[in-house]
């Protein structure tokens, strides 16, 4: 079973600057079935890239996945004030599928 | 649009089983591209999958839930549901019936219901 580990834990930035979350797996996720979560307070979870770099349906362009093998990245360009919120990574393999602990994005 | 609605008990009692139905809406739940599937969020936590079914009954569980889980799909009334035995204060969350990719969007969570919050407790 993949253990995902993100950091940080929370992530102190302002409206406008640019955020680098990181997502590591416990070993190679060569399948490429890695996918990102915003969940915003009070709301379910909201899928945000998937096949670890494509956008999900209706997704702004600042938000972008990149990374391969054990280590994984969701970067957002310029923060508005919507995007902050508590992300998760989440990986499939195996018939299982798993998720990072998330990183709380918040406002500085 | 397709959407996904949890409906049960909001108090369970421990030992006892916790059951929540998912009605879809919007699609039909006998198709080959997805699975449906269940996640709980306990209060202030993260996400946890549970496991989820495919509309010919077969079925993944995560292994740390695996022996108090079972899942069930009803194509008929286009529903599946959710029942875990012998719950334990732990097992109060936020429950959620989702979608899972299969062969679109294969290994995503691509729909979420709202949720629904069950609380065990005497």
């Amino acid at each position: 079973e993949i253990v995902l580990t993100q950091s940080p834990g929370t992530l102190s930035l302002s409206p406008g600057e640019r955020a680098t979350l990181s997502c590591g797996a416990s070993q190679s996720i060569s399948s490429g079935y890695l996918a990102w979560y915003q969940q915003k307070p009070g709301q379910s979870p909201r899928l945000l890239i998937y096949g670890v770099s494509s956008r999900a349906a209706g997704i702004p362009d600042r938000f972008s996945g990149s990374g391969s093998g054990t280590d994984f990245t969701l970067t957002i360009s310029r923060l508005e004030p919507e995007d902050f919120a508590v992300y998760y990574c989440q990986v499939f393999g195996s018939s299982l599928w798993t998720f990072g602990q998330g990183t709380k994005l918040d406002i500085k | 649009q397709m959407q996904l609605h949890e409906s049960g008990p909001g108090l369970v009692r421990p030992s006892e089983t916790l059951s929540l139905t998912c009605t879809v809406s919007g699609d039909p739940i006998s198709t080959s591209s997805y699975f449906w599937g269940w996640v709980r969020q306990p209060p202030g936590g993260g996400l946890e999958w549970i496991g989820n079914a495919y509309y010919t009954g077969s079925t993944n569980f995560n292994p740390s839930l695996k022996s108090r889980v079972s899942i069930s799909v009803d194509t008929s009334k286009n529903q599946f549901a959710l029942n875990v035995s012998s719950v334990t204060a732990a097992d109060t969350a936020v429950y959620y019936c989702v979608r899972q990719g299969r062969t679109l969007l294969r290994g995503t969570f691509d729909n979420w219901g709202l949720g629904t919050l069950v609380t065990v407790s005497s």
